[in-house]
Formats: structure tokens, C-alpha cells, sequence
């Protein structure tokens, strides 16, 4: 069964500070691997999306990188900001003929203090 | 700007009834996507559609209806059969179900039972 598991589950820091996500999963076969930011009330926006060659991804303050060696995956945020409060979902996809079959993560939510 | 309208923001259902949920794209996207969000959970598929007048269940189909007679429009019924519907529904849009494009969200829409 495909699966993916997000670590932590919550997480608290002061504002300017960096921390760092963690995703390993268990999806055969692999072809992407993606995350986004789901603030509170609202959809999930994408951050960043990894295919398997390619083992780091830079969108602004937010670095993802991507083993698939060991199946994990890492969202690194610089210089966090208030507004980064969120959840952060990682998502996995397997392609199998023709279909695209996404597994998603739980989310770490992410509050960032002042 | 593009994107994808979900409506009501917030629908309340009394026991026994069916209610239904929005969801319009102007992405002139093929593939849309119905989700269930839980506390705690991740995001879980519920019907999928990836052309006109077509649409397959996802992993969570009992108690809930699709349509999709225009490109645009994908709205979700959610009927008495649904015995725990409170939950945070999310409507998503791809360009097609190929393995590398992009979902799209809106901004959801909260069920609560009165």
C-alpha cells in the first residue's frame, strides 16, 4: 500500500528562525513528489514539485529536496516569516497506466511566533 | 484571474438531507477532482473526473454523487447515505491526469451537520 508519512506532526518557532520537514514515503512507482501550503481556511497552493531525477527545488524562502534513494524528502524554510504559519502537505504520485495517483501526507502544521 | 470557485464557503446539512456543493474552473482544465480533508488526516479522493460526461470514484465514493455535464462545473451531492459528512471539501483541477500536471485547488467548502 502506498504510503507517506510527514514528520513532525507540529511544529512551533520564533519568527527569523530556519526549520526543516520531513516526508519518506513508500510509492511504487515513483514519479513526482510535490508540496504545498495549506493555510488555515483555505486549499493547499503548491511550493515546489520533484521528479526523480532531480534532488533539490528552490522557490523563494522554501528549499525542498528530494532522496530517492531512501524515499524521503525534506522542505527547508529560511528566515521564517509570520505568515509561513500553515500546514505543509507532501504529496507523492505514482504513475500507472496512463492514471495519475497521488497519495498524500497528513501535514505538519507549522506556527510561527512573533 | 484563473482559478477555481468553490461555493458555499460554508453549508450546514440537517439529518436525512442531500446537499450540494460547488465547484467552477475557468483553468479550461480536462481533469477535476473531488477531496475529503479530516483533522489530522490527509486529503482523501472521493470522485474524479477526467473529461466531460465522464468520472470514476476514488477511494471514498459511498454517500456522495458527481456530475459533469460542462468542462467547467464538477458539483459534488452529498446525500443522506453519508453518515459522518462533516468535513472540509476540496475541489482540485489538473490539465489532464498525466503524471506531471499540477493540481489546482480552491478554497473549500465546510459541511457541518446541524
Amino acid at each position: 500500500k502506498n504510503q507517506v508519512e510527514q514528520s513532525p506532526q507540529s511544529l512551533i518557532i520564533l519568527e527569523g528562525k530556519n526549520c526543516t520537514l520531513q516526508c519518506n514515503y513508500t510509492v511504487s512507482p515513483f514519479s513526482n513528489l510535490r508540496w504545498y501550503k495549506q493555510d488555515t481556511g483555505r486549499g493547499p497552493v503548491s511550493l515546489t514539485i520533484m521528479t526523480f531525477s532531480e534532488n533539490t527545488k528552490s522557490n523563494g524562502r522554501y528549499t525542498a529536496t528530494l532522496d530517492a534513494d531512501t524515499k524521503q524528502s525534506s522542505l527547508h524554510i529560511t528566515a521564517s516569516q509570520l505568515s509561513d504559519s500553515a500546514s505543509y502537505i507532501c504529496v507523492v504520485s505514482s504513475a500507472s497506466g496512463g492514471s495519475y495517483i497521488p497519495t498524500f501526507g497528513r501535514g505538519t502544521s507549522l506556527i510561527v511566533h512573533p | 484571474d484563473g482559478g477555481i470557485t468553490q461555493s458555499p464557503k460554508y453549508l450546514f446539512r440537517k439529518e436525512g438531507q442531500n446537499v450540494t456543493l460547488s465547484c467552477e474552473q475557468n483553468l479550461n482544465h480536462d481533469a477535476m477532482y473531488w477531496y475529503r480533508q479530516d483533522p489530522g488526516q490527509g486529503l482523501r479522493l472521493i470522485y474524479y473526473s477526467q473529461i466531460v460526461n465522464d468520472f470514476q470514484k476514488g477511494d471514498i465514493a459511498e454517500g456522495y454523487s458527481v456530475s459533469r455535464e460542462k468542462k467547467e462545473s464538477f458539483p459534488l451531492t452529498v446525500t443522506s447515505a453519508q453518515k459522518n459528512p462533516t468535513a472540509f471539501y476540496l475541489c482540485a483541477s489538473s490539465p489532464g491526469q498525466g503524471a506531471f500536471q499540477p493540481q489546482h485547488f480552491g478554497d473549500g467548502t465546510r459541511l457541518s451537520i446541524l
